[in-house]
């Protein structure tokens, strides 16, 4: 019963190129939330999903930034014309129930290390 | 809004020593607490949660936290550490306007010495 898996574990971009950080949530989970650590920073909360749909964008980036959860294949965040702020590690995160459901603590992957050199 | 301040950033000990990494919370509705792990170069793991019932919460690796509504604290205690709990522990409360998303202290490091 594999857990959340994240790839790439690392991703080395130049700025100005594009990076897509890929999450499968465990079996069963449909609910999935991407959190940004920054250098010496706690997680930050960037975007939650349910399949096919945004349900809380309010931690995104306005602009460069995008995610999605297609019915079919693993989470993407997408984040366009990187610059060097953007390096960070994501870590992407998945519960069976949404809502206050998810309140009982959800399982994390092991991160995408984004480094923009 | 709700917050988290983890009091020490940096908590160097002993191996064999008690340690206590302090949470404070602020949140105006039910309180449910959490507590995870992250060793280095890897992702959060869940340590213990407080949801309701004995404020006293046992969680995995020997560590256990006490709910203190009265100081608004969720301090996490081990009585005796071991070189591999170095590691950054998180506490984390949800956010209370928007199901499902968990609100995180800025960590404390862990640095367990022999």
């Amino acid at each position: 019963n594999a857990g959340v898996m994240q790839n790439p574990r690392h991703l080395v971009r130049r700025r100005g190129q594009e990076a897509r950080l890929r999450c499968s949530p465990m079996k069963g989970h449909s609910h999935v939330y991407w959190y940004r650590q920054l250098p010496e920073e706690g997680l930050k909360f960037m975007v939650y999903l349910q399949k096919e749909n945004i349900i809380d964008e309010s931690g995104m980036p306005k602009e460069r930034f995008s995610a999605e959860f297609p019915k079919e294949g693993p989470s993407i965040l997408r984040i366009q014309q990187v610059v060097r702020g953007d390096s960070a590690a994501y870590f992407c995160a998945s519960s069976t129930l949404g809502g206050q459901g998810a309140n009982y603590g959800y399982t994390f992957g092991s991160g995408t290390r984004l480094t923009v050199v | 809004a709700q917050s988290v301040t983890q009091l020490d950033s940096q908590v160097p000990v002993f191996e064999e020593a008690p340690v206590e990494l302090r949470c404070n919370y602020s949140s105006s509705v039910s309180v449910y607490l959490f507590w995870y792990v992250q060793y280095p170069n890897q992702g959060l793991q869940l340590l213990l949660k407080y949801l309701s019932g004995s404020t006293l919460v046992k969680g995995i690796n020997g560590f256990e936290a006490e709910f203190n509504k009265s100081q608004t604290s969720f301090h996490l205690r081990k009585p005796s550490v071991h070189i591999s709990d170095t590691a950054e522990y998180f506490c984390a409360v949800p956010s209370e306007n928007q199901g499902g998303k968990l609100i995180f202290g800025q960590g404390t490091e862990l640095s367990v010495k022999p």
